[in-house]
């Protein structure tokens, strides 16, 4: 299993400025995921990010809105910019430590637009 | 596109009742399949999985899952529920080598004591 650490854990944020959330695992794991769960809704994929690559955005995000970095194989860091009252959501970082694993989730980061 | 569809978004159930949630895929080939729970104000656990095998699959705290490939449905149950059963439950499936994981709606239920 992964142990996995998000921070902040929750923010409350002003319209048009942006956060940088970060996620923390205590093991080398290649494949790690940002989730996005809006308010009475399921689990939404933002991205796939990989050490050493680009990360790949799921249909409707993009990453001038939600860039990411993956510095290294422990760590990832997801950055929601220009906030507006819509990107009131938590935020998930997941990781999956073979393909025939299941995912393991962080906390979650739960940001509020003003 | 591969889906996964939860037919109930809001269960009240008593004690000692039996559970059932609806799970159904839209994916015609090979599929890992998993019930995530999530207590109030908790992280996503796992409660089962399934990758091959005996298509009856038994998690903790007493749920269990059948696969039935025919009908692409990955059943959620549980013969006497607790009102520490209250939660959010969601089915997500992925392929192996394939398609990344997606989630179904979820499904809250909620337990009277």
């Amino acid at each position: 299993s992964a142990v996995i650490s998000q921070k902040p854990s929750r923010d409350i944020c002003q319209r048009g400025t942006s956060l940088t959330i970060q996620c923390q695992v205590d093991s080398q794991v290649t494949m790690m995921f940002w989730y996005r769960q809006q308010p009475g809704q399921s689990l939404t994929l933002i991205a796939t990010a990989n050490q050493g690559s680009e990360a790949t955005y799921e249909s409707g995000f993009v990453i001038d809105k939600f860039p990411i970095s993956r510095p290294n194989l422990t760590f990832s860091t997801l950055t929601v910019s220009n906030m507006s009252p819509e990107d009131s959501s938590i935020y998930l970082c997941s990781v999956e430590l073979d393909s025939n694993q299941p995912q393991h989730f962080g906390d979650g980061t739960r940001l509020s637009i003003l | 596109a591969q889906s996964v569809s939860q037919h109930n978004h809001h269960v009240i159930l008593s004690e000692a009742a039996s559970l059932e949630l609806g799970c159904n895929y839209s994916y015609g080939g090979t599929v890992n399949l998993f019930w995530y729970v999530q207590y109030p104000g908790q992280h996503l656990q796992l409660l089962l999985k399934y990758f091959s095998g005996d298509p009856l699959v038994k998690g903790i705290k007493g749920f269990e899952a059948e696969f039935i490939k025919s009908k692409f449905s990955f059943n959620l149950r549980k013969p006497s529920v607790q009102w520490s059963d209250t939660a959010e439950y969601f089915c997500a499936v992925n392929a192996p080598g394939g398609f990344k994981t997606i989630f179904g709606a979820g499904t809250r239920l909620f337990v009277k004591a």
